[in-house]
């Protein structure tokens, strides 16, 4: 079966904080992932996908393939950063999200 | 660029009546989704077009939903009737071939009352 489990519904941190959100996934061959974010009365878009191997917004997320994990993370939150975050899978010709997580990140 | 356009952005009708989305992809992206997404959940595929050919509708209900891509170019989905549980927001996206990175309008909000 192709799934994106997010398990944290609501993530709560302070200004400053490390973050993590937690993303894990359950498909049979190499996968493509993503992480989306949303932020208040936007548009859904693309954060970062793990084959770019890039940082954006201070964000990195690597792939862990024994734990079948790709993990958000970021050192020292933001309060912009304070968000809708889905992880998502490129299953065979879709893409699978996982039910988001909402960060909030207070002063 | 605009983006991927949406409309309308709300409507609320009453059970039973239809209603209609329209979608205008990013220009040039052959590739078309649809996606329903319900209030506390992710968005999941209801339909996905490759230019005018809908190449995936597995997850469309088909007895009352209905999609169109007639030139390949924008698009409509349908509900005929609705019913309450249809209220949810329907996003539309698109993407170049390849279909790597998936563009999203800001969806319309629909209310079944």
């Amino acid at each position: 079966a192709q799934r994106v489990t997010q398990p944290e519904k609501l993530l709560s941190v302070f200004k400053g904080a490390p973050v993590e959100l937690k993303c894990n996934y359950s498909y049979s061959g190499s996968p493509e992932l993503f992480w989306y974010v949303q932020y208040s009365r936007q548009r859904l878009q693309l954060l970062l996908r793990h084959i770019s191997r890039e940082s954006i917004k201070g964000f990195t997320a690597d792939l862990n393939k024994g734990e079948t994990s790709f993990h958000l993370k970021k050192p020292f939150a933001q309060e912009e950063d304070s968000a809708m975050y889905y992880c998502a899978l490129l299953g065979t010709d879709k893409l699978i999200f996982g039910t988001g997580t909402r960060l909030q990140v207070f002063p | 660029e605009a983006g991927v356009v949406q409309s309308p952005r709300y409507k609320i009708i009453e059970k039973k009546q239809p209603v209609a989305f329209w979608c205008n992809p990013i220009s040039g992206h052959n590739t078309l989704y649809w996606y329903l997404q319900n209030l506390g959940q992710g968005p999941e595929l209801l339909i996905r077009y490759e230019n005018e050919e809908a190449v995936d509708d597995s997850q469309l209900p088909k007895d009352r939903f209905s999609a169109e891509r007639l030139k390949g170019v924008d698009s409509t989905l349908k509900i005929q009737p609705a019913e309450l549980g249809d209220s949810a927001v329907y996003l539309c996206a698109s993407s170049p071939w390849g279909r790597n990175t998936i563009y999203f309008g800001e969806g319309s909000w629909l209310t079944v009352v």
